[in-house]
């Protein structure tokens, strides 16, 4: 059974930055594009951004774009997503989600457990 | 970039009863929309995929119809267990956009 697991939230003053991971088993991660997916509290689903099997393609949403990156290590079966410029409003639970093709287009047959991120000064 | 607005927002209704919920795109998207349950917290499950195929292990009380801009999802005779929030998603495209999301609850 496939297998996703976050790391590395926490609570971090606005302004500065934190790097989330997501650990993949139980699939060959290196053959499927990947996503991040964020809900803050009480609220929806918000998607984040993606990242192909090879990383040659990303996208962002434009709440996040120019201040997130996201990518990944094949090498390792793990996904990343680097925040920078952290603001209140990025505070959610993170989620990483396997997409169903290699590049981008597909929808998400798996989601991690996800992990809670709070800025706050 | 394509919005997704689901109606109603929230919803009431016994069990056995048919429910039904809206997906609405802000442009035509063919039939690359999806389905996902989210039980109180707990993680998004995929329900139905290329707006009308069933996920493996869904109860076939869950249905999806739709093409272009109009979508729906119905369960036929509700349970307690599928008290949850339901968000549609287009794909196919990026950036990506859920819906609102439905919060169906019991009566």
């Amino acid at each position: 059974q496939v297998q996703l697991a976050e790391s590395g939230g926490g609570v971090v003053q606005p302004g500065r930055s934190l790097r989330l991971s997501c650990t993949a088993s139980k699939f060959t991660f290196s053959t499927y594009g990947m996503h991040w997916v964020r809900q803050a509290p009480g609220k929806g689903l918000e998607w984040v951004a993606v990242i192909s099997f090879d990383a040659s393609n990303t996208y962002y949403a434009d709440s996040v774009k120019g201040r997130f990156t996201i990518s990944r290590d094949n090498s390792k079966n793990t996904l990343y997503l680097q925040m920078n410029s952290l603001r209140d409003e990025d505070t959610a639970v993170y989620y990483c989600a396997k997409d169903t093709t290699s590049r981008w287009y597909g929808y998400f047959d798996y989601w991690g457990q996800g992990t809670l991120v709070t800025v706050s000064s | 970039d394509t919005q997704m607005t689901q109606s109603p927002s929230s919803l009431s209704a016994s069990v056995g009863d048919r429910v039904t919920f809206t997906c609405r795109a802000s442009q035509g998207i063919s039939n690359y929309l999806a389905w996902y349950q989210q039980k109180p917290g707990k993680v998004p499950n995929l329900l139905i995929y290329d707006a009308s195929t069933l996920q493996s292990g869904v109860p076939s009380r869950f249905s999806g119809s739709g093409s272009g801009t109009d979508f729906t999802l119905t369960i036929s005779s509700l349970q307690p267990e599928d008290v949850a929030t339901y968000y549609c998603q287009n794909y196919n495209v990026a950036p990506r956009t859920f819906g609102q999301g439905t919060k169906l609850e019991i009566k």
